[in-house]
């Protein structure tokens, strides 16, 4: 069976330091990932998403950025970090098949920027 | 851009049916999907229906699915305390590889 894992589950940065968020699927090859927000009380941000190896869409603009450097891990990085980027990101993956993209989403990592 | 729009809030009491509500925007969406969010905790996938069903039954949870409207509704029958999270909907149309995520609403079961 599939699953996805975030890494770390919580993290708590101060303002214009670096980020890393790695997230990995098992049992699955090829998948799209993706990246999405959610900020505290509200709904889903599409950040980035991948359909393979060093293939990155980008949908809003921001001061993150992702990479996929294997097939199965994407990750979600900053340089420096802004008080904005609080939230919870969570990673998502989907088997590409036609007409169908049920996207099934790791556990999250919290993000509190000071 | 285009919203999926859901109410932002459903209190219901413990037994009683819950329907949340949801206005997708894209009449050529091929899939629409429920997911679950409990708190502090990635998306679950509750449900999915194709476009071309107008209801959807599995257990407790029926879909219906209005293409005219473009209207999508959940219903949770004998709706229990563990059901309080916020529930998203979603719409797939083929194009991007993308989903497009209402709002979120978010139950409250009452004793």
């Amino acid at each position: 069976s599939q699953t996805i894992h975030q890494w770390p589950a919580t993290l708590v940065q101060p303002v214009g330091s670096p980020l890393s968020l790695e997230c990995t699927v098992e049992g699955t090859s090829n998948p799209n990932l993706y990246w999405y927000r959610q900020a505290a009380g509200r709904g889903l941000q599409l950040l980035f998403y991948s359909v393979g190896i060093g293939q990155i869409s980008s949908e809003v603009p921001q001061n993150l950025s992702a990479s996929r450097p294997q097939d199965r891990q994407f990750i979600l990085s900053s340089k420096k970090l802004l008080l904005s980027d609080s939230g919870f990101y969570l990673c998502a993956w989907t088997a590409r098949q036609a007409f169908q993209e049920t996207q099934y989403f790791g556990p999250g990592t919290r993000l509190l920027v000071l | 851009g285009e919203d999926v729009e859901q109410s932002l809030f459903l209190s219901v009491r413990e037994g009683d049916s819950s329907v949340i509500n949801c206005t997708y925007t894209d009449s050529s969406s091929t899939y629409l999907y429920w997911y679950k969010q409990e708190p502090g905790a990635g998306l679950q996938l509750l449900t999915y229906i194709f476009s071309n069903m107008d209801m959807k039954q599995d257990q407790r949870l029926t879909v219906l699915l209005n293409k005219k409207d473009k209207h999508l509704s959940l219903r949770i029958a004998d709706t229990q305390t563990g059901d309080s999270a916020i529930y998203f909907c979603a719409e797939y149309t083929g194009t991007a590889s993308k989903l497009t995520f209402g709002t979120g609403t978010r139950l409250q079961v009452t004793l």
